[in-house]
């Protein structure tokens, strides 16, 4: 059984960057069926997609958050990662961690349980 | 604001019939791009509920299915039960952002 586990400081510091990494198990993140990827969700709001992946390395943002995102793969270790910078309040939310299956907007069939981080100084 | 509009809340009794409906425009919906429906319970990650045509992950009860028109998507769950309250979100793809877009979310009350 597939499973995506999120790790990383719950804690950033305003005009810092986050950091976060999602550990895959139960399957290959090289795998050329699906897609990896980020999904943020504010505490008591929506959905917001920040960013998909490729096991070779293309990326999509959400042009929202372009100039500010950077996702990538460790395909040796299984693990994708999510790097977010200069964050303020307004980035405070649970990162969740998804697999995408058929293609890039496919649909996001595994979630990892998510993470919860907080910006505060 | 999101892309998708969605109602906030719906509810229901027991037993009755529910729709959600996801209205976009042109660029995503309208364009032809695949609709995928979640359901999020509380204090817990979203879980796909039905994606593109009518196709259900393992575990899915056919009392829940989709339907598409012109720039709009519905997700309807018959013989509604107490374990269907939670939040229902719709995504797609919308060409002129470049981006997956989600829909703003229902909460489904079951009364």
């Amino acid at each position: 059984q597939l499973q995506l586990q999120e790790s990383g400081p719950g804690l950033a510091k305003p005009s810092e960057t986050l950091s976060l990494t999602c550990t895959v198990s139960g399957g290959s993140i090289s795998s050329n069926c699906c897609y990896w990827g980020w999904i943020r969700q504010p505490p008591g709001k929506g959905l917001e997609w920040i960013g998909t992946i490729y096991y070779s390395g293309a990326t999509y943002y959400n042009p929202s958050l372009k100039s500010r995102v950077t996702i990538s793969v460790d395909t040796s270790k299984n693990q994708l990662s999510l790097k977010l910078s200069s964050v303020t309040a307004a980035d405070a939310a649970v990162f969740y961690c998804v697999r995408l299956i058929g293609y890039s907007s496919g649909p996001l069939d595994y979630w990892g349980p998510g993470t919860l981080v907080t910006v505060s100084s | 604001q999101s892309v998708l509009t969605q109602p906030p809340s719906v509810s229901g009794a027991p037993g009755q019939r529910v729709t959600i409906s996801c209205t976009g425009s042109r660029f995503n919906i309208g364009a032809g791009y695949d609709v995928h429906w979640y359901q999020q319970l509380p204090r817990t990650a979203p879980k796909l509920l039905i994606y593109a045509n009518n196709n259900r992950p393992s575990g899915v009860p056919d009392r829940i299915s989709v339907s598409k028109s012109g720039t709009s998507a519905s997700l309807a769950i018959t013989g509604l039960q107490a374990e269907d309250e939670a939040d229902y979100y719709c995504q797609s793809y919308d060409s002129s952002l470049s981006a997956v877009v989600f829909g703003g979310g229902t909460k489904l009350t079951v009364l």
